[in-house]
């Protein structure tokens, strides 16, 4: 069966600091791979998804980047972080060409001081 | 482009109530339509899917949900509610060769005792 992993689970970081969440896929090849932040109390916003390796198409302009550097890794990062980074940022993979449901990590807690 | 409506960012119910969470779409092709479930600092869990093959959706935990293509809507049902239903859920739509989910706004579920 398919698995998928993030960590760490909680993070606190300064301000100004770099950044790096990962997420891996277990159980599947080709994967569309996806990265979102939820802020609290709200709905999910759509930060980068990847429909193969190096293949990262970013939804909202800021100072976070992601990478795909293997089939089934997705990486988060910032050089930088800023306060409005804060939040809980989730991985998802779904079936590519298959519109199927997207399957979730269990998330990583970010807090920016 | 498409969208997801949900009404409602709080439903508060008793134990043994009608659950009704309403969700209605936009779409200019065919949808198919989901619904997760999030607990507490956890990642989203599929609930349920549409795809076109049956308009009543039987999904986890003794939900189901119905797709009225002249209301646009996939409103998500369960007779009698848990405690443990207490969550927020989440309606979500994906266009036809689509890489992309539109998840709605959220809407949080309250079970009184």
């Amino acid at each position: 069966s398919q698995t998928i992993h993030q960590w760490p689970a909680t993070l606190v970081q300064p301000v100004g600091s770099p950044l790096s969440l990962e997420c891996t896929v277990e159980g599947t090849s080709n994967p569309n791979l996806y990265w979102y932040r939820q802020a609290a109390g709200r709905g999910l916003q759509l930060l980068f998804y990847s429909v193969g390796i190096g293949q990262i198409s970013s939804e909202v302009p800021q100072n976070l980047s992601a990478s795909r550097p293997q089939d089934r890794q997705f990486i988060l990062s910032s050089k930088k972080l800023l306060l409005s980074d804060s939040g809980f940022y989730l991985c998802a993979w779904s079936v590519r060409s298959v519109n199927g449901p997207q399957h979730f990590g269990d998330g990583t807690r970010l807090s920016i001081l | 482009a498409q969208s997801v409506t949900q009404l409602g960012s709080h439903v508060s119910v008793s134990e043994g109530a009608l659950v009704l969470l309403r969700c209605n779409y936009s779409s200019s092709v065919p949808p198919y339509l989901f619904w997760y479930v999030q607990y507490p600092n956890q990642g989203l869990q599929l609930l349920l899917k549409y795809t076109s093959a049956a308009t009543l959706v039987k999904g986890i935990n003794g939900f189901e949900a119905e797709f009225k293509k002249s209301e646009t809507s996939f409103h998500l049902t369960k007779p009698s509610a848990h405690m443990s239903d207490a969550a927020e859920y989440f309606c979500a739509v994906t266009q036809t060769g689509g890489f992309k989910t539109i998840f709605g706004a959220g809407t949080r579920l309250f079970v009184k005792a």
